[in-house]
């Protein structure tokens, strides 16, 4: 149902990039790619999302393969507050409810 | 940053009590929406609420449960004859449409302990 793959855990050090990688290779064309992170003790927090082209925000940016059948969500500059559960959802046209799976939980390193 | 706000932060309830848990969602927002998420788990949808009807429910939005929105604010999710089993964290979330390039924007949930 969740319709993505992600690793279970990723580590990175503070003031680095991190690559936080997914899969979702059943993707149709008018699915967005969305992502969500969230922080301990926390609900869930949106990110970023697109459609076919790369996207940047003030928080991330998001890289999209030419398929769609993978997308990345880049971390500039990684800090302590960016440890979270990091997620990547299908926004399917039509359905209006989040399929959450388990997302990738990043650790930052001092 | 206009947020979704949730009270109570944390509910305690013996079993079998009624729960109300609210919300009061982003102002210009238009849907609605309650999931939850037991304790090591993932969150999981449960409803969704548009023009004071439910649009969209899962398998555990059974009888039990029921949304409304009183007001023109706030948005609760009543829990009847509450189970040790529906002790989780409850999200709620809203977004402005139901298009799939709107994002929903979450409050930091009610930890409700059912004892």
């Amino acid at each position: 149902d969740a319709k993505t793959t992600q690793p279970n855990s990723m580590e990175s050090n503070e003031e680095e990039p991190v690559h936080l990688p997914c899969n979702h290779s059943t993707i149709s064309g008018t699915d967005y790619i969305h992502w969500y992170r969230q922080l301990p003790s926390q609900g869930p927090e949106y990110v970023i999302h697109g459609l076919t082209s790369n996207v940047n925000n003030r928080m991330a940016s998001l890289a999209i393969a030419e398929d769609r059948k993978s997308s990345t969500l880049i971390l500039h500059r990684a800090t302590l507050r960016d440890a979270a559960v990091y997620y990547c959802i299908l926004g399917i046209q039509g359905a209006q409810k989040l399929v959450f799976g388990q997302g990738t939980r990043l650790t930052i390193n001092p | 940053e206009p947020e979704v706000t949730q009270t109570p932060s944390h509910q305690v309830t013996q079993m079998g009590q009624e729960v109300i848990l609210r919300c009061v969602p982003i102002s210009n927002h238009l849907y609605f929406y309650w999931y939850r998420q037991i304790l090591g788990q993932k969150v999981e949808f449960l409803v969704s609420f548009y023009n004071n009807e439910i649009s969209e429910k899962s398998e555990i939005f059974d009888d039990q449960f029921s949304v409304e929105r009183p007001d023109g604010s706030n948005f609760t999710l009543k829990i009847r004859s509450t189970k040790l089993e529906d002790s989780a964290m409850y999200f709620c979330a809203s977004s402005r449409s139901r298009d799939s390039n709107q994002p929903q924007h979450f409050g930091d949930g009610t930890r409700l302990s059912i004892l």
